[in-house]
């Protein structure tokens, strides 16, 4: 099946300590994004890849790092978690970029306290 | 000022009525225009997808652009209960390395009463 799986679906930590969350797609897809989805905000984009060893900024991305080692993975990085990045975490795929539309993960919902 | 605007709802309505959700935007350089739905806990799946002006219909589904109003729409038709859920719309345009960001409105959330 197709899909885009994101570890872990749930996660809480405490401030400064350092966390990864892995995404991981099985379509080949060349694109690959991190969202993330407030109340009233919604989906924002943190970074996004496209291709292996190429990634760049989103419209919000302190406080985070992504790196793009192989074409399938893209995971989110966390070095020192604060309360504001409680959020949900939504990780994408596309073959084309926004142009053909993306594929999302399941979603992982963070907790800082 | 947002880059897309969405009006948030929530928007409730009986089943088998019309329902019409709608964006504005700013940016004259979008191009691909995308409906997703969200159900809850869940990640958004793309329902619709249509490149610059006019209308795509598929099933119960109509989603319509106007580029110069700057202006899309989704219509559901024959709303059933199993329609209910948040429904996004986004948009992109090609940059330097490709269509690569995707803007998303806020989100409408729709109830579709029995």
């Amino acid at each position: 099946e197709a899909q885009v799986t994101q570890n872990p679906r749930y996660l809480i930590t405490v401030t400064g300590k350092k966390l990864t969350v892995t995404c991981s797609q099985n379509m080949n897809h060349e694109y690959m994004s991190w969202y993330r989805q407030d109340p009233g905000l919604g989906l924002r984009q943190i970074y996004y890849s496209m291709n292996v060893e190429v990634t760049d900024k989103g419209d919000v991305p302190e406080g985070y790092k992504v790196s793009r080692k192989e074409k399938r993975n893209f995971p989110l990085i966390l070095e020192s978690p604060s309360p504001n990045q409680t959020s949900l975490y939504f990780c994408a795929s596309s073959l084309f970029g926004g142009a053909g539309g993306y594929t999302f993960g399941s979603g992982t919902r963070l907790t800082v306290v | 000022q947002k880059e897309v605007e969405q009006d948030p709802g929530p928007l409730s309505v009986p089943e088998g009525a019309i329902v019409s959700l709608n964006c504005t935007y700013s940016n004259s350089a979008f191009q691909y225009f995308m409906w997703y739905r969200q159900y809850s806990r869940k990640g958004p799946e793309l329902l619709m997808y249509t490149y610059s002006s006019g209308n795509k219909e598929d099933g119960r589904f109509t989603a319509q652009v106007d580029k110069s109003s700057k202006y899309i729409s989704l219509f559901i038709r024959d709303s059933q209960p199993s329609d209910s859920a948040t429904y996004l719309c986004a948009m992109s345009a090609w940059g330097v390395q490709g269509a690569q960001k995707l803007v998303f409105g806020q989100g409408t959330r729709l109830t579709i009463n029995p």
